[in-house]
């Protein structure tokens, strides 16, 4: 069972690099979403989806753009990446249902120098 | 004041022994509250649910406080794979599927 798969699992970027990290669900989800995971700050929404065509912002979005041209897949683009973007990246999907199970991506880890 | 707050830990515990801790919220609207965990350098998972009634799941007890504005774990029997991070995790009302994630208390069972 493939989940929820995210790539790349590392990646190391320069200051001002642009980058992709894909994300990409097989059960249907209608919600998907990206968070950000840094030392002492818990997971910080960044951009969520509630369904193809429709994105919004969360917490931190600055720097990040989304798009949701599929229910499947929910790209997050780093359009110049800057040193305090350095964190691991969660994309996590669930149903629409508000008690439903948010699940994970192994997360991708991002070093920008 | 964090809309959703932990104790960061450690709490360090002896295997076969009882840790609880807490988590506080600030929206007294919120709706849904859950806990998950994640061990380390690995993605989040949910551990269960918080029901207004208290719930139980094996060696695991979930208790929502709405007064007090706060949710509660308690891990009974402690085991060495007990120890992992654990998450509260709210969705304030309004919020639709939005979940705020606290920080995370740190479990470390030891022999």
């Amino acid at each position: 069972n493939a989940g929820v798969t995210q790539t790349p699992k590392f990646q190391v970027l320069k200051t001002g690099q642009s980058m992709t990290l894909q994300c990409a669900q097989d059960m249907n989800h209608e919600y998907m979403s990206w968070y950000r995971q840094d030392p002492g700050m818990g997971l910080r929404l960044i951009h969520y989806s509630v369904g193809a065509g429709i994105t919004d912002q969360g917490e931190v979005p600055n720097g990040y753009n989304v798009s949701r041209s599929t229910t499947e897949d929910f790209p997050l683009r780093l359009l110049s990446a800057a040193p305090s973007q350095t964190s691991v990246y969660f994309c996590a999907s669930k149903t629409g249902l508000q008690t439903g199970e948010l699940f994970f991506g192994e997360g991708s880890r991002l070093t920008v120098l | 004041r964090k809309e959703v707050e932990q104790d960061p830990g450690p709490f360090n515990v002896p295997e076969g022994a009882t840790v609880a801790f807490n988590c506080t919220y600030s929206n007294s609207a919120s709706q849904s509250f859950f806990w998950y965990r994640q061990d380390c350098r690995k993605e989040p998972k949910l551990l269960m649910s918080v029901y207004s009634s208290g719930n139980e799941d094996g060696r695991f007890t979930a208790q929502l406080n709405r007064a007090s504005q706060y949710i509660s774990l308690l891990i009974r029997d402690s085991k060495l794979s007990d120890s992992a991070t654990y998450l509260c995790v709210v969705n304030p009302q309004g919020a639709g599927n939005k979940l705020t994630f606290g920080g995370g208390t740190r479990v470390l069972v030891k022999p």
